[in-house]
């Protein structure tokens, strides 16, 4: 079985900048699910994909995008990036229908923005 | 508006002893809840979960207990182990179709537990 991961690991970036993350869901996941960790804080839902399509979203602004493939993989896509964007990007997969809510989550993406 | 607190930021224990990490949770919405273990340059790592229905569950060393009027769940790990050092997080949920994939974390708590 293997698990989710993510890339690139690190990135860093300028302030007005756009950047695109991914993510491989762990197999058998259909749902992937966005967070953003600042510093010395807990994940912050970010949104949500389930076939393909945006499922539910957090308190975030239109410039955090997403998309999810066939394949059940996803990209986080950020435009005009702030410095407040600078954090721990992590991406956790789920089995919708489960019965159970238990996310797993990938390494995540340390993004620093200048 | 925090809807999950963990009011600890750090806990120091003694291996051997009983970690008690507590949670406090304003949303009565929520109904499903989660422990993540995390430690530096990892993602979270799912510990132990307890549905509403339940008071308690039980995994090896791990217990979570829910008390649900005073919207408060701990985590008990007997006996704590070095190895358990690492920031514990708190999650909750709403359960549903599709609901239970937003979850709300807490603001974690550092664990250290002393040889």
């Amino acid at each position: 079985e293997t698990g989710v991961t993510q890339s690139p690991t690190h990135l860093i970036k300028t302030r007005g900048q756009q950047v695109t993350l991914r993510c491989s869901s762990q197999s058998g996941h259909n749902t992937v699910s966005w967070y953003q960790q600042a510093l010395g804080q807990g994940p912050q839902f970010i949104f949500q994909y389930y076939r393909e399509e945006e499922n539910g979203r957090g308190n975030f602004p239109p410039r955090f995008s997403g998309l999810q493939f066939p394949n059940y993989s996803s990209e986080l896509n950020v435009n005009a990036l702030e410095l407040d964007d600078s954090a721990l990007y992590l991406c956790a997969s789920s089995l919708a229908s489960s019965g159970t809510y238990e996310q797993y989550f990938g390494p995540g993406t340390r993004l620093t923005v200048t | 508006d925090q809807q999950v607190k963990q009011n600890s930021p750090s806990l120091s224990v003694q291996e051997g002893r009983i970690s008690i990490l507590n949670c406090d949770y304003t949303n009565s919405m929520f109904d499903y809840f989660l422990w993540y273990k995390k430690y530096p340059a990892e993602g979270p790592t799912f510990l132990i979960s307890i549905s509403s229905i339940k008071d308690k569950n039980e995994d090896g060393r791990f217990t979570v207990f829910l008390n649900k009027s005073a919207k408060h769940l701990s985590l008990h790990i007997v006996p704590s182990q070095p190895g358990d050092s690492a920031v514990y997080f708190c999650a909750a949920s709403p359960t549903g179709w599709n609901a239970g994939n937003m979850l709300t974390f807490g603001g974690g708590t550092r664990l250290m537990v002393k040889p």
